[in-house]
């Protein structure tokens, strides 16, 4: 467990609404992640950060937008919601310290159902 | 950019069976290599991993896997399965900045 948190857990909303999802971690990691889950497709990373205001796009970015104004923090934001979003979306932090090894976690994720 | 191949989409195998599931990836310089599993409506949870050392890796709940650097695989195994080893099972590269690359993810079906 490392310390993440993610909310809303589920939610359901209609076309068009934006939606901010949120995560939080309590271990003062420098990296965070936004990564949708999708059958067929695995684990795709939308956005990550290495710092504060520093974000940056991952493959499927389109849609969507990212901020970190604290290290705890780090908000995905669907600016108008479509059907396609429809999908899980896991928070994840690296545990990278300064030279040290990769590892990659994440949180439980959140459901996010577009109708 | 690295990418990363699991050549089972789904596999079925009765309990006490053993199990091999592949991961190829690609990519020229030195990576992290790392197995997830993820069980029904949960989130991915770290097997094991792969930074330098013995290519022959051990994780939590029996699991191994071994780097063959020539074959750029990172196979995982397990010598006998049990009912609650059904999950998808996801291989990983870390190359550099932080970031990973997963594989599509592996079903694997234990029958009791």
């Amino acid at each position: 467990d490392a310390g993440i948190t993610q909310s809303p857990r589920h939610k359901v909303t209609e076309t068009g609404t934006p939606v901010t999802l949120r995560c939080h971690q309590t271990e003062n990691h420098r990296y965070m992640y936004w990564y949708r889950q999708d059958p067929g497709h695995g684990l795709r990373l939308i956005h990550y950060s290495y710092g504060v205001k520093d974000t940056d796009k991952g493959e499927v970015s389109d849609g969507y937008s990212v901020s970190r104004s604290k290290t705890e923090d780090f908000l995905l934001t669907l600016e108008s919601a479509t059907s396609s979003q429809t999908s899980v979306y896991f928070c994840a932090i690296n545990t990278r310290r300064g030279t040290g090894g990769d590892t990659i976690y994440f949180g439980e994720g959140s459901w996010l159902t577009v109708v | 950019a690295q990418s990363v191949s699991q050549h089972n989409h789904h596999v079925i195998l009765s309990e006490a069976a053993s199990l091999e599931l592949g991961c190829n990836y690609s990519y020229g310089g030195t990576v992290n290599l790392f197995w997830y599993v993820q069980y029904p409506g949960q989130h991915l949870q770290l097997l094991l991993k792969y930074f330098s050392g013995d290519p022959l890796v051990k994780g939590i709940k029996g699991f191994e896997a071994e780097f063959i650097k020539s074959k750029f695989s990172f196979n995982l195994r397990k010598p006998s399965v049990q009912w609650s080893d059904t999950a998808e099972y996801f291989c990983a590269v870390n190359t550099n900045a932080g970031k990973s690359t997963f594989g599509d993810g592996t079903t694997l079906t234990v029958k009791p």
